[in-house]
């Protein structure tokens, strides 16, 4: 149990492009998602925190217009990178947290995103 | 604010055991965790710590915390040329957000 799956795996787009990477809980519903970046080599960073059928929560430094934010369902959540440039070539990760368990978070496979 | 950080490579022979360190610098974290990732993937929970414990055995796995000096341990034995990883400690502070390490990559070579 506790799969998340993310879509697609990997996406390649032209500069000022938008993309969009789903985020979806199969066998758990998820109260809140989680979105990260993670950088060759580096650690995750925390982009936003998404709660269902509220506006997304974004960490210190990450544009809210640029990458927005839908939790639309117990089950889904969507990033879309928008106007997308080179620099915003990165892994993104999501998580979900099961709504019966607050202290365990369960990882999508990542998405990996190259702007051309 | 929260720091966690971790060495950045081990690297150990296949049968010897692996202990990767990990220091944070919030007191107020609930729970500690440890996760891997292997290349191009996602994260897969290993094992986490109530931060009340001290100590947490998972078969292979061995936890340790020292609360007082904020040092967090990851012991694996016997350790095989599958674990080859990636190993992120993470914290949870009282905003429920997770906070990770700096990654340590581990290599076993045989």
């Amino acid at each position: 149990g506790a799969v998340v799956s993310q879509h697609p795996s990997w996406v390649i787009c032209k500069s000022g492009t938008s993309v969009k990477i789903e985020c979806r809980s199969l066998d758990f519903q998820a109260t809140t998602m989680f979105w990260y970046r993670q950088f060759p080599k580096q650690s995750l960073m925390l982009m936003a925190t998404s709660n269902e059928g509220s506006k997304a929560t974004y960490e210190q430094g990450v544009e809210k217009d640029k990458f927005l934010i839908n939790h639309a369902s117990l089950t889904l959540s969507t990033l879309t990178v928008t106007s997308a440039h080179p620099e915003d070539s990165s892994f993104y990760i999501c998580s979900a947290r099961d709504l019966r368990d607050k202290y365990e978070q369960y990882f999508g496979p990542g998405t990996r995103l190259t702007v051309t | 604010g929260e720091d966690v950080e971790q060495s950045l490579f081990l690297s150990v022979r296949e049968g010897d055991s692996s202990v990767i360190n990990c220091t944070y610098t919030d007191s107020s974290s609930t729970y500690l965790y440890w996760y891997k990732q292997e290349p191009g993937a996602g994260l897969q929970l290993l094992t986490y710590i109530f931060s009340n414990m001290d100590m947490k055995q998972d078969q292979r796995l061995t936890v340790l915390l020292n609360k007082k000096d904020k040092h967090l341990s990851l012991r694996i034995a016997d350790t095989q040329t599958g674990d080859s990883a990636i190993y992120f400690c993470a914290e949870m502070a009282d905003t429920d957000k997770l906070i990770f390490g700096t990654g340590t990559r581990l290599q076993v070579f045989p």
